[in-house]
């Protein structure tokens, strides 16, 4: 089975910083990876998909890049409603087993 | 716009069958590369995948799920049932019904696009 990491687990931020998250696999998923935000209470929301593909409706600040073992999500500028969990998830499989995003 | 909603039993014994129904609109089931999934999500084990049924039929589970799991369609219907049998108490949490899309060039690879809001079950005596 391919496993997935994160990191970190928790990340303190700003209002207007720029945010990274990187989801690591065990062995190489190409570019088959997507990556939910999950406010508590609520479902997970797709983000990106293949690696870097921003979901319609899914603000601009949001990006992915990576391939292979090694995938990154950016938040350009961090704002307000970001604050949250972020999971990156080989297709198919399995989670990462996420990034709360925190207030600083 | 695509809704999913879960129905199913908020309490369960141990070793008795676990039968979910998500009952979805806005998609047809039957249009080619799309699917429709289970996601598990406990305190404990984070976010789990456990099966998909695809627009031809074919399904897919979870390894560790170890032919525990049956997901079906009724396409006339818009549902997509998952049955779980001999459950135990790591089978608790909560049960989102999940839409998936196969990628354009690439059909054998779906990701989730759209999640239900999710059912809560326990396990236990």
């Amino acid at each position: 089975d391919i496993q997935m990491t994160q990191s970190p687990s928790t990340l303190s931020a700003s209002v207007g910083d720029r945010v990274n998250i990187t989801c690591r696999a065990s062995q190489s998923i190409s570019r088959w990876l997507a990556w939910f935000q999950q406010k508590p209470g609520k479902a997970p929301k797709l983000l990106i998909y293949k690696a870097s593909t921003l979901e319609s409706g899914v603000p601009s600040r949001f990006s992915g890049s990576g391939s292979g073992t090694e995938f990154t999500l950016t938040i350009s500028s961090l704002q307000p409603d970001d604050f949250a969990t972020y999971y990156c998830q080989q297709y198919n499989s399995y989670f990462g087993p996420g990034t709360k995003v925190e207030i600083k | 716009q695509i809704t999913l909603k879960e129905t199913g039993p908020t309490l369960v014994k141990p070793t008795q069958t676990l039968t979910l129904t998500c009952s979805f609109s806005g998609f047809s089931l039957s249009s080619s590369g799309m699917g429709v999934g289970w996601i598990r999500q406990s305190p404990g084990k984070g976010l789990e995948w456990l099966a998909r049924i695809d627009w031809d039929g074919e399904q897919h589970y979870r390894a560790s799920l170890k032919g525990r799991a049956t997901i079906t369609k009724d396409t006339s219907r818009d549902q997509v049932v998952l049955t779980v049998t001999n459950v135990d108490p790591v089978d608790t949490g909560t049960y989102h019904c999940v839409r998936s899309r196969a990628d354009r060039e690439y059909q054998y690879y779906y990701y989730i696009d759209v999640w239900g809001e999710g059912t809560t079950v326990t396990v236990s005596s």
